[in-house]
C-alpha cells in the first residue's frame, strides 16, 4: 500500500539553526511527486516545495530544499537559519497512480528564541 | 497567485441541519476537493473532480454530497450535520496536466462545530 511516514510527531529546534524534518514515502509507482506543504496555527495549508521522482537535482525554494534520496524512498525537508515564524505543523505528500494525493501525519516544529 | 476562497472560516450549526460550505478557485483548475482534518488523523478525502458535473468519492464520503455546478466552485454539503461531523474542513485545487506533479493549492479552511 502507499504511504507516506514522517517519524517525528514534534521537533523543538533553536533560532538560527537549520532543521530537516523527516519523510519516507512506500510507492510502486515510477512516476509521481512529493511535495511539502506548512500549516500554521491559523489553519492554512501552504505549498512550499515540490519534488518530481525523475528530478536528479535536489529541489530548492529560498530557505526550504528538500534532500531526495530515491533509493532510500526519503524525502527529508531541509530548512535552513530557522526563523520564529517557522513554528507550524508540516506535512509531507504524494501524488498516487490514482492522481489522490496522500498526506503524512505531520511533524510540528517549534521553534525557540 | 493562486487563491482558493472558502466561504467561512468559522461556521457553528446544529445537528441535522444542512450544511453547506463552498469553495471557490480562482486560477481555472480543473481539479478539486474537498478534506476534513482532526487531531491524530491528518488530512482525509471527502470528495474530488476532476471536472465541471463529475465527483467522486475519497476515502470518507458518508454523510457527504458534493456539488461542481461551474468549474471554478466546488460545494461540500452536509445533508443531515451530526457532532461527529465537527471538524477542520479543507478545500484544495490543481491543474488536471501531468496532474500527478501538480501541487493542491488549499483555503484558508473552514472550522466547523456541530452543536
Amino acid at each position: 500500500a502507499q504511504k507516506i511516514t514522517q517519524t517525528q510527531p514534534g521537533m523543538f529546534v533553536q533560532e538560527k539553526e537549520a532543521v530537516t524534518l523527516d519523510c519516507t514515502y512506500d510507492t510502486s509507482d515510477q512516476s509521481y511527486g512529493l511535495f511539502w506543504y506548512k500549516q500554521p496555527s491559523s489553519g492554512e495549508m501552504i505549498f512550499l516545495i515540490y519534488q518530481g521522482s525523475y528530478d536528479e537535482q535536489n529541489a530548492t525554494e529560498g530557505r526550504y530544499s528538500l534532500n531526495f534520496q530515491k533509493a532510500r524512498k526519503s524525502a527529508n525537508l531541509v530548512i535552513s537559519a530557522s526563523q520564529l515564524g517557522d513554528s507550524a505543523m508540516y506535512f509531507c505528500a504524494m501524488i498516487k497512480d490514482d492522481d489522490k494525493i496522500i498526506f503524512g501525519k505531520g511533524t510540528r516544529l517549534h521553534i525557540l528564541p | 497567485d493562486v487563491k482558493v476562497t472558502q466561504s467561512s472560516r468559522y461556521l457553528v450549526k446544529r445537528t441535522g441541519e444542512k450544511v453547506f460550505l463552498e469553495c471557490v478557485q480562482d486560477m481555472d483548475h480543473e481539479n478539486m476537493f474537498w478534506y476534513r482534518q482532526d487531531p491524530g488523523l491528518g488530512l482525509r478525502l471527502i470528495y474530488f473532480s476532476y471536472d465541471v458535473k463529475m465527483k467522486e468519492k475519497g476515502d470518507i464520503p458518508e454523510g457527504y454530497s458534493v456539488s461542481r455546478e461551474k468549474k471554478e466552485r466546488f460545494s461540500l454539503i452536509l445533508e443531515s450535520a451530526s457532532t461527529n461531523q465537527t471538524s477542520m474542513y479543507l478545500c484544495a485545487s490543481s491543474f488536471p496536466a501531468d496532474r500527478r506533479h501538480q501541487p493542491q493549492h488549499f483555503g484558508d479552511g473552514t472550522r466547523l462545530s456541530i452543536l
